[in-house]
């Protein structure tokens, strides 16, 4: 059973950098055939795909966070990554990471962890 | 872009009662499509992934239709642990849009 476990500061400040850790267990990233997705949800709104990594390197993301949205993988520990930078309240959420079976949608989700951006 | 837009939003509805919530995309997606079902400070859960097929364990009282730019979820007879917010999302590797969502509640 493939498990998602977010980690990370739960508060960050205006104009830091937004970092997020998910590890991945009962499945390697490695393996192939799926995005390693990030995904957030607004407080009592709908959810916004942020964007997803493949186990070769390439990425994919939202146009509208294009501009501040890095995400990598650590095949060694399992890992990826999210990195937002210049963030505003506006930024506030929790974020999810997710497994996108190619053709088949997110199968797998972590529990989510709230990022609040505030000084 | 590609735009979802959900309707109703929000549904009430009685236990035993078929409901349907429909997703409509601003173009044509195909059958790019996922509906998700979430509960109260829980992660998404996939039902339905490419318009119509039922994912692994989702009980068969869910069912998903349509090609193109219209789209449907299906609940054949409410239980109690369907009441829950309803998200259809289209993907594609390069395109990724959810709906605004559909909150079912009980009447």
């Amino acid at each position: 059973q493939v498990q998602l476990q977010e980690s990370g500061p739960g508060l960050v400040k205006p104009s830091q950098t937004l970092s997020l850790t998910c590890t991945v267990s009962g499945g390697s990233i490695s393996s192939g055939g799926y995005y390693w997705t990030w995904i957030r949800q607004h407080p009592g709104k709908g959810l916004e795909w942020i964007g997803y990594i493949y186990y070769s390197g390439n990425t994919y993301y939202n146009p509208s966070l294009k501009s501040r949205v890095i995400i990598s993988v650590d095949m060694s520990k399992n890992q990826f990554s999210l990195k937002l930078s210049s963030v505003t309240a506006a930024d506030t959420a929790v974020y999810y990471c997710a497994r996108e079976k190619l053709g088949a949608a997110v199968d797998y989700w972590g529990q989510g962890t709230l990022v609040t951006v505030s000084s | 872009d590609i735009q979802m837009t959900q309707s109703p939003s929000t549904l009430s509805a009685s236990v035993g009662d078929r409901v349907t919530i429909t997703c409509r995309a601003s173009q044509s997606i195909s059958n790019w499509l996922a509906w998700y079902q979430q509960k109260p400070g829980k992660a998404p859960n996939l039902l339905i992934y490419r318009a119509s097929n039922l994912e692994d364990g989702v009980p068969s009282r869910f069912s998903g239709s349509g090609s193109g730019t219209e789209f449907t979820l299906t609940i054949s007879s409410l239980q109690p642990d369907d009441f829950a917010t309803y998200y259809c999302q289209h993907y594609n590797s390069y395109s990724y849009t959810f709906g605004q969502g559909t909150k079912l509640e009980i009447k």
